[in-house]
């Protein structure tokens, strides 16, 4: 069963805007990462945050951690044309496993 | 360092044939998973093997598929017969042990059941 699901489904925005997309889950969590996947690619590893961190930064990415609402946000400033791709939350549980949602879809219109 | 491999890249075959995927980790990484990824939905695990061994298949249909890590290196993803919601894509992933840095994802096998 898929523990993560992104909000939104998808998001369409103007290069150089902020994309933000949250992400909520049901169990406690060990850590909690994001992945990004360009259209009939593998994903990648963008960012990871552990249960004990509030906040995170990576580039142009900041990534914070609710742990008592089991939220996460993603945001993306000044975005670019070739963040155009599908974000994904994952889970992991302490298990050696990752659960992911289905994902938001990023447009970046130019 | 080289990424994780997959191969084939696509692949095509009418329903209750056989297929096969194969996968190639990152040098070193003990930790391979393999995941299915519906058109539209997030991956899914099938099946976590730690060196040689399985850790955790019970997402796996084990009336159809099967896989196979040998020498803990290599893995091989099988499918038999195939049904038509097998069509996927199916990720490829390793890591060194928990999965702390975050897991490598190979390109993956985009499968069609016809």
């Amino acid at each position: 069963s898929q523990q993560g699901e992104e909000d939104p489904q998808a998001l369409s925005i103007q290069e150089g805007e902020n994309a933000t997309m949250n992400c909520s889950y049901k169990t406690s969590i060990n850590n909690l990462q994001w992945y990004r996947q360009n259209s009939g690619r593998g994903l990648v590893h963008l960012i990871l945050i552990r249960s004990n961190e509030r906040e995170k930064h990576s580039g142009r990415l900041r990534v914070t951690l609710d742990t008592s609402k089991k939220s996460s946000s993603l945001l993306i400033t000044a975005s670019r044309a070739a963040d155009t791709a599908s974000y994904f939350c994952a889970t992991d549980r302490n298990d050696y496993k990752l659960s992911f949602g289905a994902g938001t879809t990023v447009t970046v219109r130019a | 360092e080289a990424g994780v491999a997959q191969s084939p890249r696509y692949k095509i075959i009418e329903k209750r044939q056989s297929v096969a995927f194969w996968c190639n980790p990152i040098s070193g990484h003990a930790t391979l998973y393999w995941y299915q990824q519906i058109l539209g939905q997030g991956p899914k695990l099938l099946i976590q093997f730690q060196n040689n061994g399985v850790v955790d298949d019970s997402q796996l249909p084990k009336d159809r598929f099967s896989a196979e890590r040998l020498k803990g290196v290599d893995s091989t993803l099988k499918i038999q017969p195939a049904k038509l919601e097998d069509s996927a894509v199916y990720l490829c992933a390793s890591s060194l042990g928990p999965p702390t840095e975050g897991y490598t994802f190979g390109s993956g096998t985009r499968l069609t059941v016809v």
